[in-house]
């Protein structure tokens, strides 16, 4: 079982549709969250990092649920430059340590 | 402006030859970079810590005598691929860690397709 599992995609969704994404991590000794956008062919990005109390960024809203050890991801009123793989990263001992990624296409 | 470069962006070589990839920290001195590797469909998987001045820490799986990590100073660690061969085709993407929030910064990756 690989220590961060995300959703299996891609997501195929209209212009304007709501998205969510899960991440479940399995290391209770995971210290930080994040969700990073990686474009094709390119390094990843940081997106935002993932509180407890919830955090939104514009369009986006992130949340950690500790208890359960779930992290997931909202994106409403997608755009068509959304398209992207999404990934859901942990910081445990000082490494990143990156889901596998989840491939968003928003379609016209 | 971009704080971490590799060099080469991409690179295809043949089979058994070498393959040098270098990371540079541009706006700050790191004691410590990663080096992932990311394949086709895959997440990013570490694949060594560089440590300036002293011996890389590899991941398990992971063998020190064919990628071969160079930290000679604090603004540059080198990634060799010794004796390449076709399954090491990969993107290898380096980082450094920096500023207050310890915030990870990614070069832009090298993209390594051996013949």
């Amino acid at each position: 079982r690989k220590e961060v599992e995300q959703d299996p995609g891609p997501f195929n969704v209209p212009e304007g549709a709501t998205v969510a994404f899960n991440c479940t991590y399995s290391n209770s000794a995971s210290q930080s969250f994040f969700w990073y956008r990686q474009d094709c062919r390119k390094e990843p990005k940081l997106l935002m990092s993932v509180y407890s109390s919830g955090n939104e960024d514009g369009r986006f809203t992130a949340q950690l649920n500790r208890a359960s050890q779930y992290i997931s991801l909202l994106i409403r009123d997608s755009k068509l430059s959304d398209s992207a793989t999404y990934l859901c990263v942990v910081i445990r001992g000082g490494k990143l340590i990156f889901g596998q990624g989840t491939e968003l296409s928003v379609k016209p | 402006g971009a704080v971490v470069s590799q060099h080469p962006s991409w690179v295809i070589c043949k089979s058994g030859t070498s393959v040098k990839i270098e990371c540079r920290s541009l706006d700050f001195q790191a004691t410590t970079m990663f080096w992932y590797r990311q394949f086709p469909k895959q997440s990013l998987m570490l694949m060594a810590t560089s440590n300036e001045g002293s011996k890389a820490t590899y991941e398990q799986g992971v063998e020190k005598d064919k990628f071969l990590i160079n930290h000679a100073s604090l603004t540059l660690s080198t990634l060799t691929v010794t004796s390449a061969h076709p399954e090491d085709s990969s993107f290898y993407i380096c980082t450094i860690a920096g500023g207050p929030a310890d915030t990870q910064y990614f070069g832009p990756g090298t993209r390594l397709t051996v013949l």
